[in-house]
């Protein structure tokens, strides 16, 4: 199965700052790829998929790149609501799986 | 809008069976795929089955397959899955989700069911 490995474990920043949160795919996934952000007590919400494209009504603060095994997601200005755990999630290939999550926490 | 509510969580003795169920409702239910997705507690998120939209192709993830079977019924917009020979490393939040386009991103997701499996 496709290992996804996300660093950091953990981020502390501040609102206002950018955040940079990557993930690493044990082999390539193409552009295969998404980002999720789940808050406690709730589901995750899908934020990027096919490596780029927002899902519908994400700010555009979000952005994610990359290709093949190695992908970024970007949060350009830190929101007060945007501190939470991100996850990527590849579709290449049988089984489906996810990172082990970044923690994005205010500092 | 699309709503996904799972039910039939709760606490069982190991080797023991549960059945869940996810209602779903808002959008055209026999269109999409649908999938299991379960997270224990404190952990990652950790992909369990899916079946596809008309219930004809099933896939499982190697830590549940042989144990769990997931199934629909298109006529009353549910997704079920019947988890037999429970183990203590079962427990966990389980999601139903919701395919994206017919891809399997997951654009709806549930508010998750806990099992807890626990002698």
């Amino acid at each position: 199965e496709i290992v996804l490995t996300q660093s950091p474990a953990t981020l502390s920043l501040s609102p206002g700052d950018g955040a940079t949160l990557s993930c690493g795919a044990s082999q390539s996934v193409s552009n295969y790829l998404a980002w999720y952000q789940q808050k406690p007590g709730q589901a995750p919400r899908l934020l990027i998929y096919d490596a780029s494209n927002r899902a519908t009504g994400i700010p555009a603060r979000f952005s994610g790149s990359g290709s093949g095994t190695d992908f970024t997601l970007t949060i350009s200005s830190l929101e007060p609501e945007d501190f939470a755990v991100y996850y990527c999630q590849q579709r290449s290939n049988w089984p489906i799986t996810f990172g082990r999550g970044t923690r994005l926490e205010i500092k | 809008q699309v709503q996904l509510v799972e039910s039939g969580g709760g606490v069982v003795q190991p080797g023991r069976s549960l059945r869940l169920s996810c209602a779903a409702s808002g959008f055209t239910f026999g269109s999409y795929g649908m999938h299991w997705v379960r997270q224990a507690p404190g952990k990652g998120l950790e992909w369990v089955a899916v079946v596809s939209y008309d219930g004809s192709k099933k896939y499982y993830g190697d830590s549940v397959k042989g144990r769990f079977s997931i199934s629909r019924d298109n006529s009353r917009n549910t997704l079920d899955l019947q988890m037999n020979s429970l183990r203590i490393e079962d427990t966990a939040v389980y999601f139903c989700a919701k395919e994206f386009r017919s891809t399997t991103w997951y654009d709806s997701w549930g508010r998750g069911t806990l099992v807890t499996v626990s002698s």
